[in-house]
């Protein structure tokens, strides 16, 4: 099946730092990226939409200031938490899609911000 | 709006037996796709099961098979010959057939497979 991988799995940090977490599609061309946060024992939370070249769609309740998401090429999308504090602490999530097919995810990212 | 629910928040099999996940959706599309995805402890999300709505004939990979009733909008998932390695969260996705591709996930099972 297709190979979505995500980088960093986990990272720790202080607050006010920002962090950028990485998705790469491996092996097709991924028209469109999405960007999930997972609370403990709950489901994924989209937070936005990304498409190629052009700017993410955000969520409503979603900081866009807060929540960079750059999506440069068909196989590479980052999302940038800026000015991180403990709030932001979560596991995130990407997946990668294109035209009919499903969502393949990455294995996420733990975030911890200290 | 479209909806998923999943109202199993968690089922118990014992090893080598059926179990059943039922997961309903309320929309007013035609055409969607519905999928299963399994979350095991690593966190990963994998594909496990997908149903486009124009097919009739229900899905089927392995030991998993779906019901999908389209009238009901009910979209239930079976796991046969359970094995303590479908342990996990399972969540129930519906995405309409055009448009951005999201999904709107369900709220999730918890899977508790006893040996």
């Amino acid at each position: 099946g297709a190979v979505v991988s995500q980088h960093p799995s986990w990272v720790i940090c202080k607050s006010g730092t920002s962090v950028k977490i990485e998705c790469r599609s491996l092996d097709f061309q991924a028209t469109t990226m999405f960007w999930y946060r997972q609370f403990p024992k709950q489901s994924l939370m989209l937070m936005a939409t990304s498409n190629e070249g052009s700017k993410a769609t955000y969520e409503q309740g979603v900081e866009k200031d807060k929540f960079l998401i750059n999506h440069a090429s068909l196989t590479l999308s980052t999302l940038t938490v800026t000015s991180a504090h403990p709030e932001d602490s979560s596991f995130y999530i990407c997946s990668a899609s294109r035209a009919n097919q499903p969502q393949h995810f990455g294995d996420g990212t733990r975030l911890s911000i200290l | 709006a479209q909806t998923v629910t999943q109202s199993q928040p968690e089922m118990s099999v014992q090893e080598a037996e059926t179990v059943t996940l039922s997961c309903t959706y309320d929309t007013s599309e035609s055409d969607y796709y519905l999928f299963w995805y399994k979350q095991p402890p690593s966190r990963q999300m994998i594909l496990v099961i997908r149903q486009e709505a124009y097919k009739q004939q229900n899905a089927t990979e392995n030991r998993f098979s779906v019901n999908f009733q389209k009238a009901a909008k009910s979209f239930s998932l079976k796991i046969s010959d359970s094995q303590l390695g479908d342990a996990a969260m399972y969540f129930c996705a519906y995405r309409p057939g055009g448009g951005t591709y999201k999904y709107i996930f369900g709220t999730g099972t918890r899977l508790k497979v006893l040996a």
